[in-house]
């Protein structure tokens, strides 16, 4: 069955220090992986989005990498920050028409 | 961008009744969804809001649990009917203004069933 797994529940790391967060999938050929923040008692915000054939994607302090080999993504946050602090969710889809589906997500606390 | 007004935030709602959840975007969009989130789960889709037509369920979602109006492009309701403890959760609502390589969120309804 198809499944989306993020590494860990959470993941706390001191400010200043890259904090780096895993998306794994099976039984899927995703065209493209999203990654979300979610605070508490908000909905997701979208932060990036990496197709099938890029490899690396970067926006300010972020940056996600993409391996359909290993059928991973890697979410890097540098220069952390107590602000950085929410849930990380990962999604994937088929294509543009298909139903995004998402993981549980990774809480990372950014400890000043 | 896409801005959504979700509305009721929150809700205590007695076994048996139902809870229409409102969703109201600032610009039209092709593709609204809604989604469920229960506790230290992740969001699982509920259905796609079809403008003019029935919406589209998910396997393990039916209609007549979840009836789905979205009557023009900005405008989508959900309701949770006959309900019960199990249907205690967030319902979000999303859209996305082409396709789904970038959805905009509500902040969610959170529903507690007693």
């Amino acid at each position: 069955s198809q499944k989306i797994e993020q590494n860990s529940e959470a993941l706390n790391i001191q400010e200043g220090k890259t904090a780096t967060l895993t998306c794994n999938y099976t039984n899927y050929s995703p065209a493209y992986l999203q990654w979300y923040r979610q605070d508490p008692g908000r909905g997701p915000v979208f932060l990036l989005l990496i197709r099938e054939n890029e490899k690396e994607k970067r926006k300010e302090r972020l940056k996600v990498t993409f391996d359909t080999t290993l059928k991973q993504s890697l979410f890097h946050i540098t220069a952390s920050q107590p602000a950085d602090s929410a849930t990380y969710l990962c999604a994937l889809a088929s294509s543009g028409n298909t139903p995004l589906v998402f993981g549980k997500g990774t809480r990372l606390s950014v400890i000043a | 961008s896409a801005v959504i007004s979700q509305k009721p935030s929150r809700d205590i709602c007695q076994r048996g009744t139902s809870l229409t959840i409102q969703c109201q975007v600032d610009s039209q969009v092709t593709m609204m969804f809604w989604y469920r989130q229960q506790p230290g789960q992740s969001l699982t889709l509920i259905a796609t809001a079809n403008q003019g037509s029935e919406a589209t369920y998910e396997s393990g979602f039916v209609i007549d649990k979840f009836p789905i109006s979205r009557p023009n492009l900005t405008f989508s309701t959900l309701t949770v009917s006959n309900m019960s403890p199990e249907d205690s959760s967030i319902y979000l609502c999303s859209a996305s203004p082409g396709s789904n390589e970038k959805l905009f969120f509500g902040s969610g309804t959170q529903l507690s069933v007693l």
